[in-house]
């Protein structure tokens, strides 16, 4: 069964602070990874979309990161900000099933003055 | 560009009631989703379209909901009757069809069923 484990389920740090989110996959064949950010109360929004032979990709103070072989992916978080206040959610696509997506279940993170 | 529009943006219906979602996509996109999220919890789908057709409703509870994308734009998903345990909140969703393409959200219909 296709599976996305995030952790850690929530984290609250300092404005300034950077942070390490993490994602384990059990998604087979495997066609690409996306992290998405949600605010409370509105619809996910796409920060990166990696393909097998991406290992890293950016978008702004966020970067993601792709270990194919151990099914691994983090998004760091540089110098936090109270916008960044959001659950953040990693998705795998998998190939020959229509593309279908695997949600995982977020990190709630906070960012505290 | 316009993003993915959803109406309404609260519900609240007496359980056994019927209740219609509408979306909007982002033009030219062809392929529409429809999730439902619980409190907590990613995303689950619902329905896939392309098009006008749909490719994936083996999660859509054919009992009681029904969804329905008329001429490949617009969308509406219908629970009829409604359940406690619909309370939820329906994402539409909408990307182009390359298997690379991001999946552009609308910001929800929040639905409580008393």
């Amino acid at each position: 069964k296709n599976q996305v484990e995030q952790s850690p389920q929530s984290l609250i740090i300092l404005e300034g602070k950077n942070c390490t989110l993490q994602c384990n996959y059990t998604v087979s064949p495997f066609s690409n990874l996306r992290w998405y950010k949600q605010d409370t109360g509105r619809g996910p929004v796409s920060l990166t979309i990696m393909t097998f032979s991406e290992n890293t990709k950016s978008n702004g103070r966020y970067t993601a990161t792709l270990d194919a072989d151990t099914k691994q992916s983090s998004l760091h978080i540089t110098a936090s900000q109270l916008s960044d206040s959001a659950s953040y959610i990693c998705v795998v696509s998998a190939r020959r099933q229509g593309n279908k997506l695997t949600f995982g279940t977020g990190t709630q993170l906070k960012v505290e003055l | 560009e316009a993003g993915v529009v959803q109406s309404p943006r609260y519900k609240i219906i007496e359980k056994k009631q019927p209740v219609a979602f509408w979306c909007n996509p982002i033009s030219g996109h062809n392929t529409l989703y429809w999730y439902l999220q619980n409190l907590g919890q990613g995303p689950e789908l619902l329905i896939r379209y392309e098009n006008e057709e749909a490719v994936d409703d083996s999660q859509l509870p054919k009992d009681r909901f029904s969804a329905e994308r008329l001429k490949g734009v617009d969308s509406t998903l219908k629970i009829q009757p409604a359940e406690l345990g619909d309370s939820a909140v329906y994402l539409c969703a909408s990307s182009l069809s390359s298997y690379n393409s991001p999946l552009h959200f609308g910001n929800g219909t929040r639905l409580t069923v008393t």
